[in-house]
């Protein structure tokens, strides 16, 4: 498939190593934020999602920080593995009850073997 | 469970027809959005149904428009093409689209304006 998100900000480690991957927000109305992996040709994953009353979420080698003060969030993958290479998009749900996503602009990330 | 199914995943249309996708949300999922994702914009959302009822809308000429069925299935139109409207058309469900419901992605339709 056709190349999605490019000129993105670049991730690239060594497989085993752990990954950080940081997200910036707008919004400080934001009470929900999710985790994207978009694989080339592919579609949006789900990672993992937090809440705004949470600092820190933990999944299967995947942890997410939210630093609601500075609007930072942060996706922490441990024991990176080669198909982890993808693009990591976080997006943040702005308040009110219908679902509407804003997503960030993507960081592509690179697992050397 | 099966995921979210959409059609066509690949198309080719020529400047100024119309375009129809579709979309077949998660069994037992009644929110369907739509999202579009081009290398220059990123992933900008198009709309959100729930019952048949349009609830939230993202700033897209009133060229895009969109159906939910009584099913849950859901279309998009696209009339009078550009080539700027070449892009992944991105279909996703949540159980309710209420804060917290987690969206589910389909793996998109291709479309290519000539």
């Amino acid at each position: 498939g056709e190349s999605v998100g490019l000129h993105l900000p670049t991730l690239s480690v060594q497989e085993g190593d752990n990954s950080i991957i940081n997200c910036a927000y707008s919004n400080s109305a934001s009470d929900y934020f999710i985790w994207y992996k978009q694989e080339s040709g592919k579609g949006p994953q789900f990672i993992i999602d937090i809440r705004s009353n949470m600092d820190k979420r933990q999944g299967q080698r995947v942890t997410v920080l939210l630093n609601k003060t500075v609007k930072h969030l942060s996706l922490q993958i441990a024991a990176t593995q080669p198909g982890d290479s993808a693009v990591y998009f976080c997006a943040e749900n702005q308040g009110g009850s219908n679902y509407k996503l804003t997503f960030g602009k993507g960081t592509l990330l690179t697992v050397n073997p | 469970k099966a995921g979210v199914t959409q059609t066509p995943r690949y198309l080719i249309k020529t400047r100024g027809q119309q375009v129809t996708l579709s979309c077949s949300p998660i069994s037992g999922h009644r929110s369907v959005s739509w999202y579009q994702q081009t290398p220059g914009q990123g992933l900008q959302f198009l709309f959100e149904y729930f019952s048949e009822t349009q609830r939230n809308k993202g700033n897209f000429p009133g060229r895009f428009s969109g159906r939910q069925f009584s099913n849950s299935r859901s279309e998009m139109n696209v009339s009078t093409l550009e080539l700027g409207d070449s892009a992944l058309y991105l279909c996703a469900s949540s159980e309710t689209g209420g804060r917290g419901n987690t969206i589910y992605f389909g793996e998109g339709s291709w479309l290519t304006v000539v």
